[in-house]
């Protein structure tokens, strides 16, 4: 059983470039969501889904843009990167929302942007 | 949004030592998640919570829903215990879905 399932694990990016981190997940959860990572803080919600063609904005949506054309997955867009974006992000789904079931996470994705 | 504060934020202790880590939160929720990050940094769920206790193996978690509190312990820890442990709640108000997470307690056991 894959679970979530995030590519890349690692990445370096420069200035300016884009990259598209992807996750999926074989559970057929109708919630996914994206969190990033900083060292010494709690993990912050980027964006959220509740099902295939909805998305919404989380606590730090600035600089990421998200899609969710199927239930499997839901990648993460960084258009222009910037130094502020480095972190690590954490894919997860649940199956009945924060407040219904637990949450799986992804392995997370370590992304450095010089 | 819900505010989750843990302590303490680091915790060394002995192999068999009794571990007691605390979350509190703002605002009252339907549940609340205990979270075990390893060092090579994946996240896995160690209990979701809406009130009492709940008991796997060493770890036991309670939550006390009108003092908005809740406590994890660890009975007879061990080094394999070594991890950072975080609290977190669902978002509150305004619809939105998603956690917010206490800052982690990072947990160090020596043998």
């Amino acid at each position: 059983n894959a679970g979530v399932t995030q590519t890349p694990k690692f990445r370096i990016l420069k200035i300016g470039q884009s990259m598209t981190l992807q996750c999926t997940q074989d559970m057929n959860h109708n919630y996914m969501y994206w969190y990033r990572q900083d060292p010494g803080m709690g993990l912050k919600l980027i964006y959220y889904s509740v099902g295939a063609g909805i998305t919404d904005k989380g606590e730090v949506p600035n600089g990421y843009n998200v899609s969710r054309s199927t239930t499997e997955d839901f990648p993460l867009r960084l258009e222009l990167a910037a130094p502020s974006q480095t972190s690590v992000y954490f894919c997860a789904s649940s199956s009945l929302g924060s407040g219904g079931t637990e949450a799986f996470f992804g392995q997370g994705t370590r992304l450095t942007v010089v | 949004k819900n505010e989750v504060e843990q302590s303490p934020q680091n915790l060394t202790a002995q192999e068999g030592e009794f571990i007691t880590i605390n979350c509190s939160y703002s605002v009252g929720i339907s549940a609340l998640h205990w979270l075990q990050q390893h060092p090579g940094g994946g996240i896995v769920s160690l209990f979701m919570l809406s009130s009492g206790k709940k008991k796997h193996g060493r770890l036991i978690a309670t939550i006390n829903i009108q003092e908005k509190h809740s406590s994890l312990h660890i009975t007879a820890s061990h080094p394999r215990d070594s991890a950072v442990y975080i609290c977190a709640a669902p978002y509150s108000g305004g619809g939105a879905d998603g956690l917010t997470f206490g800052k982690g307690t990072h947990l160090i056991i020596q043998p």
